[in-house]
């Protein structure tokens, strides 16, 4: 079964604190994998995706196959990353995504 | 302005009512979505389409019916067959293609009255 789980409902850190979301996904196959944030009062919108290996607003997530993961991490919490934030995967051969449960981060001063 | 309008933000519905949630995009793209969202339940999808006048059911499509006739347009009938529509209902739209990254509206939440 294609499926994507977020252990972790909410998650609190201090500014300052490394930050890590889970995300654990069920695949056979070649996984196209994104991280979607809520900011309060707005839109979902994308944040990064794994294939361009890319940093946004300091957030990195690298994809582990063996451990069928990709985390998303980020070394220093702002309070401004307070959010909701969603792993998505998109199987092969299709555009739809199958969205994890969320995470809302809560980033304190 | 570029973008995806959901219509309206909020809407009520009777028992046994059908009640249509208009979307519509101005980005050009050929592929287009529904979710539903409930607390603690992430995303779910409803109905999507990679082109105009063809859609696929998603994984929660029973109660629900789609068209897309127009490239922009996207409309969600929510039918009485639904037996729990109260929710925030999404939409949203991409290029075609595996790693586009989706464009959501803000959403419309629906009540039973």
């Amino acid at each position: 079964a294609q499926r994507v789980t977020q252990p972790e409902k909410l998650l609190s850190v201090f500014k300052g604190a490394p930050v890590e979301l889970k995300c654990n996904y069920s695949y056979s196959g070649s996984p196209e994998l994104f991280w979607y944030v809520q900011y309060s009062r707005q839109r979902l919108q994308l944040l990064l995706r794994h294939i361009s290996r890319e940093s946004i607003k300091g957030f990195t997530a690298d994809l582990n196959k063996g451990e069928t993961s990709f985390h998303l991490k980020k070394p220093f919490a702002q309070e401004e990353d307070s959010a909701m934030y969603y792993c998505a995967l998109s199987p092969y051969n299709t555009d739809k995504l199958i969205f994890g449960t969320g995470t809302r981060l809560q980033v304190f001063p | 302005d570029g973008g995806i309008t959901q219509s309206p933000k909020y809407l009520f519905r009777k028992e046994g009512q059908n009640v249509t949630l208009s979307c519509e995009q101005n980005l050009n793209h050929d592929a287009m979505y529904w979710y539903r969202q409930d607390p603690g339940q992430g995303l779910r999808l409803i109905y999507y389409s990679q082109i105009v006048n063809d859609f696929q059911k998603g994984d929660i499509a029973e109660g629900y019916s789609v068209s897309r006739e127009k490239k922009e347009s996207f409309p969600l009938t929510v039918t009485s067959a639904q037996k729990n529509p109260t929710a925030f209902y999404l939409c949203a739209s991409s290029i075609s293609g595996r790693s586009q990254p989706q464009h959501f509206g803000d959403g419309t939440r629906l009540s039973i009255l």
